[in-house]
């Protein structure tokens, strides 16, 4: 049980597209989402905090314009990378919360490169 | 500031060897420690600590927390070459709505 995929596990775009990744929690329903970066060699950062319904909390330093989060249901939240730019290129992984233990179940992550 | 931090950051031991991973954390209103392991993709769950001195096993991994002096240590006996990854600890606050907070990592290499 409490098994979370993302879709794509890898993009490659070009500068100036945007980019939509999708996090489905599949055997149990995910009250919390949260999407997270990994660049190279460094540790998971938070980006964002993402409840059913309600607007998404960003972390400081991240702009919600550029990175939108929709949490339309219980098993399913997106993050569209607007406007991506080789910056961006990153791993971005998402987690649920919601399953049993109560704790973040992490998807197996998406590999963004922006040329 | 609420933080989390690993020891050491990278280790190299051969086939056989046990290993102690470190985790001390300064974080208010802790709820539990969790620890992760990261191959080449997205972090697997570990464990979850939540109790002073009550050890958690799974095969030849085990973890324990101590509240008191605030950290964890993950061991791991008998390495073998697939246990190689980056181990992540993590802690979570109950003020945090749920967040965690990752500590830098500690890269695990075991050589044959």
């Amino acid at each position: 049980g409490a098994v979370v995929s993302q879709h794509p596990s890898w993009v490659i775009c070009k500068s100036g597209t945007s980019v939509k990744i999708e996090c489905r929690s599949l055997d149990f329903q995910a009250t919390t989402m949260f999407w997270y970066r990994q660049f190279p060699k460094q540790s998971l950062m938070l980006m964002a905090t993402s409840n059913e319904g309600s607007k998404a909390t960003y972390e400081q330093g991240v702009e919600k314009d550029k990175f939108l989060i929709n949490h339309a249901s219980l098993t399913l939240s997106t993050l569209t990378v607007t406007s991506a730019h080789p910056e961006d290129s990153s791993f971005y992984i998402c987690s649920a919360s919601g399953g049993a233990p109560d704790t973040q179940y992490f998807g197996p992550g998406t590999r963004l490169t922006v040329l | 500031e609420d933080k989390v931090v690993q020891s050491p950051l990278s280790l190299v031991v051969h086939e056989g060897d046990t290993v102690t991973l470190n985790c001390s954390y300064e974080v208010t209103n802790f709820r539990s420690l969790l620890w992760y392991k990261q191959e080449k993709k997205a972090p697997t769950f570990l464990f979850m600590l939540t109790s002073s001195g009550i050890e958690k096993k799974s095969g030849r991994l085990s973890s324990i927390l101590d509240k008191k002096e605030l950290f964890s240590i993950l061991n791991i006996t008998a390495t073998q070459t697939g246990d190689s990854a980056i181990y992540l600890c993590a802690v979570e606050a109950y003020t945090q709505g749920g967040k965690l907070i990752f500590g830098q990592g500690t890269e695990l290499s075991v050589k044959p």
